[in-house]
């Protein structure tokens, strides 16, 4: 079992759709989580990161953590052209070095005009 | 400079032969992170600075694979006797450190044929 898993997609949603994308990690004490947006060959760019338990919005953007059950998700509001791309979720053990975290293998999301 | 640099930005060698991959942090970033990604997959994370600190290279596959950095400036990632397995992305980001967004370079596109 890997330890941070993401459907590979591709998902698709038409324009103005919510996009969900979810995540479900293996460790237990795991303390931060984070959204990568990734371009077709440039690098990730974090979008959401979330600690706490519940919803984290930015604007069109909804980061949502469930610790009991390990499961972080991310809703996309309004989807755009613009935001497909492929999302990597990254978990990372303790509340430091964000940079060193576990990454997933991406899902590939698609938004149709 | 303005973003993490990486250099070169495609790299095509013979099996067997060394590689040097290059790294410019943003100035001022303590931490520096090595990443590889294969294709469609997430980042495998291989190698942290942190300042002056023991580097962490518990991601290292393999006794090929060395990283250097000189307090906070350049690193260069080593990879001797190239092998096939080897091709990937590898993506070098950096950070203030701690909980600090990481900012990833474009990477360096390593084929081994």
């Amino acid at each position: 079992q890997k330890e941070v898993e993401q459907n590979s997609g591709p998902l698709s949603v038409p324009e103005g759709a919510i996009a969900s994308l979810n995540c479900t990690y293996s460790d237990r004490g795991s303390q931060s989580f984070f959204w990568y947006r990734q371009y077709s060959g440039k690098s990730p760019e974090l979008i959401m990161f979330i600690y706490s338990n519940g919803d984290k919005e930015d604007g069109r953007f909804t980061a949502q953590l469930n610790k009991a059950s390990q499961y972080v998700s991310l809703l996309i509001r309004d989807s755009q052209p613009s935001d497909s791309a492929t999302y990597l979720c990254a978990v990372n053990p303790h509340n430091t070095n964000a940079g060193k975290s576990t990454f997933g293998d991406g899902t590939t999301l698609t938004v149709k005009p | 400079g303005a973003g993490v640099s990486q250099s070169p930005s495609n790299k095509v060698t013979e099996k067997g032969k060394d590689v040097e991959l290059r790294c410019d942090p943003i100035s001022g970033h303590t931490a520096l992170y090595w990443y590889r990604q294969r294709l469609g997959q997430g980042l495998e994370f291989l190698i942290y600075f942190q300042g002056n600190s023991a580097p962490d290279k518990s991601g290292l596959p393999s006794d090929r694979f060395s990283a250097e950095r000189t307090g906070e400036s350049v690193s260069t990632l080593t990879i001797q006797r190239t092998q096939q397995e080897d091709s990937a992305v590898y993506l070098c980001a950096s950070s203030l450190g701690g909980l600090d967004e990481a900012f990833f370079g474009q990477g360096t596109r390593l084929t081994v044929v």
